[in-house]
C-alpha cells in the first residue's frame, strides 16, 4: 500500500524564484489537502481539493500562492516570487470522503522542506 | 490566536512509565480530535480519534480521553516505550461544520527513556 508522497523533499531556493511541489496521495482518496508547518508551530491548513475541485484556501495562502489537481489526482503548489517568510515545511496529506458524517482521518507525506535564501 | 493549545513543549519518561500529553481548545464548535505522531523528517502519522459524543476511546496502548465541559483532552500511553519517542500534536476539526480542516496545537515532544 503506498502512502503519500511528495516531491522534492527539500528545496533551496534564492527569494524571487518560482517553486513548484508535487504530491502524490493514497491512490483511491478523493480528498487532498496542503499545510504549511514552520519551526515551534503544528501545522497550519493552506487549502484542499475534493477530486479536483479546490473547495477553500486560508488566508495564509496569498496570491503569490496556487494550487492544482487537475485530473483530481497528484496536486500541485506553486510559490511564485517565493521570500524568506515562506520557508517551512509544506505538508500534503489525503483522505478519502464517502460524505459520512464523522472525521476523516488524513494520512500525511513527508513533507517538502523549502529553505528560501 | 491559538484554538488548540498545548502548552507543555516537552515530557520526559521513564521506559514502561504512562506518559500523559495533554491538549486544551477553545473553540466550541470543534466535535472531532485527533493526536498525531511526528518523528523528524517524516510526516505526522495519524495515531487516535474522539469524537465530542464519546468521552474515551482506547486503542492498544493508546487511550484519548475527553472533558467536553472543560474544553480539554488527554493522550495516555501505557506503557512507554522508547521507540514512542516523538513529537505529538492533538488536532480538531468540526469548525463551522466542516469535517476536513484539522487545526492543530503547537505539539509536545515526549522522550521515553530506556
Amino acid at each position: 500500500d503506498t502512502g503519500v508522497s511528495q516531491d522534492p523533499r527539500h528545496k533551496i531556493t534564492k527569494r524571487g524564484q518560482n517553486v513548484t511541489f508535487r504530491c502524490d496521495p493514497i491512490s483511491e482518496h478523493n480528498r487532498l489537502y496542503w499545510y504549511r508547518q514552520t519551526l515551534g508551530q503544528g501545522p497550519e491548513f493552506l487549502t484542499y481539493f475534493q477530486n479536483e475541485a479546490q473547495l477553500e484556501k486560508s488566508r495564509l495562502l496569498s496570491d503569490r500562492f496556487s494550487a492544482e489537481r487537475p485530473k483530481g489526482s497528484f496536486s500541485t503548489l506553486e510559490i511564485q516570487r517565493t521570500e524568506q517568510g515562506d520557508s517551512a515545511m509544506y505538508l500534503c496529506a489525503s483522505s478519502l470522503s464517502l460524505g459520512l458524517a464523522g472525521v476523516e482521518t488524513q494520512y500525511f507525506g513527508p513533507g517538502t522542506r523549502l529553505l528560501v535564501l | 490566536d491559538q484554538q488548540v493549545k498545548q502548552n507543555s513543549p516537552s515530557l520526559s519518561v521513564q521506559e514502561g512509565r504512562i506518559s500523559i500529553l495533554n491538549c486544551d481548545y477553545t473553540n466550541s464548535m470543534f466535535d472531532y480530535f485527533l493526536w498525531y505522531k511526528k518523528y523528524p523528517a517524516e510526516g505526522p502519522t495519524f495515531l487516535i480519534s474522539i469524537s465530542s459524543i464519546k468521552d474515551k476511546n482506547e486503542d492498544g496502548r493508546f487511550t484519548v480521553f475527553l472533558n467536553k465541559s472543560a474544553k480539554h483532552l488527554s493522550l495516555h500511553i501505557v506503557p512507554s516505550q522508547p521507540g514512542d519517542s516523538a513529537v505529538y500534536f492533538c488536532a480538531a476539526s468540526g469548525d463551522g461544520g466542516s469535517n476536513y480542516k484539522l487545526t492543530f496545537g503547537k505539539g509536545t515532544l515526549l522522550t521515553v527513556n530506556p
